[in-house]
């Protein structure tokens, strides 16, 4: 059963704070990526990333940044996290090639509370 | 102007109803276009996808896509309470590396047994 697994479910952190935001997958995919869920807005691409050390912005990259040092890991880091980034967080990965761009399998998602 | 519109509902429907979902987009260079499905406290997962017009079936869901009209429906017959979930479009120029999905807000649907 392949499997994209979020360090965590729920997060609540202060402003201000640096946030951490993990994610792994066990498909052995090229490319993953991070979206944010709001209500009304849908799902926005943030980053994403489609090798080892390689790194694209999306839609919304402002006050994020990524870090993609292993193929099966790729990390969301809020560097000083603030309330408009309260916000559901969803990793997806997917393999590269064979229009596998639009297959992509997504985690569980992290619930992040800022206040 | 969003590039993708999704009524968010809430729809409510009784379990057997045929239930449609629809979006409308804007930009004509789509040629990809999925339908993803959410069910609460999870991710999305892709449902079905069709390239350019026409339409593809799958079991009780059918996806139709209209270019001239800029317009996407997914038909679900025979609906049943486990069909209960968010349903999130999504659409793409291309499918290769370089290309990006953009989703609509989500309809959420409930079908009552």
């Amino acid at each position: 059963d392949v499997k994209v697994t979020q360090s965590s479910r729920y997060l609540v952190k202060r402003t201000g704070e640096k946030v951490f935001l993990e994610c792994v997958q066990d498909m052995d995919h090229e490319n993953m990526f991070w979206y944010r869920q709001d209500p009304g807005l849908g799902l926005r691409l943030i980053y994403f990333s489609y090798d080892v050390k390689m790194k694209e912005k999306g839609d919304i990259p402002e006050g994020y940044s990524v870090s993609r040092e292993k193929k099966e890991r790729f990390s969301l880091i809020l560097e000083s996290a603030s309330t408009n980034q309260t916000s559901m967080y969803l990793c997806a990965s997917s393999p590269r090639g064979g229009q596998g761009i639009l297959r992509q399998y997504f985690g569980p998602g992290t619930r992040l509370t800022v206040t | 102007q969003k590039e993708v519109e999704q009524d968010p509902g809430p729809l409510s429907v009784p379990e057997g109803a045929i239930v449609s979902l629809n979006c409308t987009y804007s930009n004509s260079a789509f040629q990809y276009f999925m339908w993803y499905r959410q069910y609460s406290r999870k991710g999305p997962e892709l449902l079905m996808y069709t390239y350019s017009s026409g339409n593809k079936e799958d079991g009780r869901f059918t996806a139709q896509v209209d270019k001239s009209s800029k317009y996407i429906s997914l038909f679900i017959r025979d609906s049943q309470p486990s069909d209960s979930a968010t349903y999130l479009c999504a659409m793409s120029a291309t499918a290769g590396n370089t290309g990006k999905l953009i989703f609509g807000q989500g309809t959420t649907l409930q079908v009552k047994p």
